[in-house]
């Protein structure tokens, strides 16, 4: 079952620029998170948000939860031609341990 | 070095043959799953493992068989592929308490390919 869904599906700007990305959900959650994949390769996971918690850092990557829309954001700030890849989202309700996936955002960072 | 590691990472097959793919993890985690990831389906979960000897499916069970008789090992088992078990997949584990519950690490993939 799917309850994140990315948007937009694909997103393709200049390297530099931020990159934004948006996850909404359906049912209230314990935590979110994002995941990274290359292209066929494994995921990897980037960031972790609790639902008691509003925005998080780590690096280039801002990732904002707003539990009154359901929806979460990430922010890639002075993209790199390595930050192309996939970006999943996963939510984690409070009744069930599995994650429940989106099916993501392309990210090309054009050189 | 901390990692999930599959194998094969490639294989094709014919309908009918049966096939293990294997899965280790060397952090001791509990958790562990098997997803298949499809163009335009995203990840869907085939099955679960909360810890040794406790396997529970997930969204597309059908087709596939689990193991878990040691920590570290979660082979996926096809009796008998069909072509529509064309698919990459992925083994991923985390650990199912404390800070660290729920943050998956991931294998590189196993592309299979049912003719």
């Amino acid at each position: 079952s799917q309850q994140g869904e990315e948007d937009p599906q694909a997103l393709s700007i200049q390297e530099g620029e931020n990159a934004t990305m948006n996850c909404s959900y359906k049912t209230s959650i314990n935590n979110l998170q994002w995941y990274r994949q290359n292209s066929g390769r494994g995921l990897v996971h980037l960031i972790l948000i609790r639902s008691n918690e509003r925005e998080k850092h780590s690096g280039r990557l801002r990732v904002t939860l707003d539990t009154s829309k359901k929806s979460s954001s990430l922010l890639i700030t002075a993209s790199r031609a390595a930050d192309t890849a996939s970006y999943f989202c996963a939510t984690r309700t409070w009744s069930n341990y599995q994650l429940i996936w989106g099916a993501g955002t392309k990210l090309i960072i054009k050189p | 070095e901390a990692q999930v590691t599959q194998n094969p990472r490639y294989l094709i097959t014919v309908t009918g043959k049966k096939l293990t793919v294997t899965c280790s993890q060397n952090m001791n985690h509990e958790y562990m799953s098997w997803y298949r990831q499809d163009p335009g389906l995203g990840l869907r979960q085939i099955y679960y493992s909360m810890n040794v000897e406790v396997t529970d499916k997930g969204d597309v069970p059908e087709g596939y068989k689990v193991s878990r008789k040691e920590k570290r090992n979660f082979p996926l088992i096809l009796e008998s592929p069909s072509p529509n078990q064309t698919s990459l997949y992925f083994c991923a584990s985390s650990l199912s308490s404390g800070d660290g519950a729920n943050v998956l690490t991931f294998g590189a993939g196993s592309r299979l390919t049912v003719l």
